[in-house]
């Protein structure tokens, strides 16, 4: 089963900017599926964060951007904070197999 | 405000049959607006789509669980069903029901997730 494919870890300092990748392929990203993101704190449900390859709902920070290209997409985390720590994950839908939602494996985000 | 709340029993045996229920308050579940999903979570792992049903009844599943997948809509009862045969072990896991938005596709509600484990 095909899916996207994200780093298992990042870290950074607080007040920096950190980026989260999210790699694709023909069949999901790459073939124009919007890209959405969740943020999920241990025991916690997965919360909505970007939907849309960009879109922040209400109550986000705008320290929290998407975006996307070809088969790609990104997260981005801009002034790191400490309550950011947290695990992220990609989500979007892929036309093979009679078509199906994919997720990415998620990735850990550390504030050192 | 729409909540999703999931039911069900949190011990299967295993080759027993996962039955889980959404109930849904604030909203209706029978509207052209959204589909309904259920994701799982192992332990430790990441997130994995199961379905999605839509109020007519129509529904899609992942490829990898498809032949053990059921998904209903009861909108009697304002809830949607998950319902996984022939378990092991590899599929406990934190069961979570969502709103699904259209035509995007993303997943907004969730419930609060309920542990579903697989043992003797």
């Amino acid at each position: 089963q095909s899916g996207l494919t994200q780093p298992p870890s990042v870290s950074g300092a607080p007040g920096q900017r950190v980026t989260i990748s999210c790699t694709g392929s023909n069949s999901n990203i790459g073939a124009g599926y919007d890209v959405h993101w969740y943020q999920q704190f241990p025991g916690r449900t997965p919360k909505l964060l970007i939907y849309g390859d960009s879109n922040r709902p209400s109550g986000v920070p705008d320290r929290f951007s998407g975006s996307k290209s070809d088969t790609s997409a990104s997260l981005a985390i801009t002034g790191l904070q400490a309550e950011d720590e947290a695990d992220y994950y990609c989500q979007s839908y892929d036309n093979s197999l009679s078509g199906h939602v994919v997720f990415g494996g998620g990735t850990k985000l550390t504030v050192l | 405000q729409m909540q999703l709340q999931e039911s069900g029993p949190g011990l299967v045996k295993p080759s027993g049959t996962l039955s889980l229920t959404c109930t849904v308050s604030g909203g209706s579940v029978d509207t052209n607006a959204y589909y309904w999903g259920w994701i799982r979570q192992p332990p430790g792992k990441g997130l994995e789509w199961i379905g999605s049903v839509f109020h007519t009844g129509d529904s899609y599943y992942s490829p990898s669980l498809k032949s053990r997948v059921t998904i209903s809509v009861d909108t009697s009862k304002n809830h949607f069903s998950l319902t996984l045969t022939s378990v092991t072990a590899t599929d406990t896991a934190v069961y979570y029901c969502a709103r699904v938005q259209l035509p995007q596709y993303w997943f907004v509600p969730w419930g609060q997730g309920t542990l579903v484990t697989v043992s003797s």
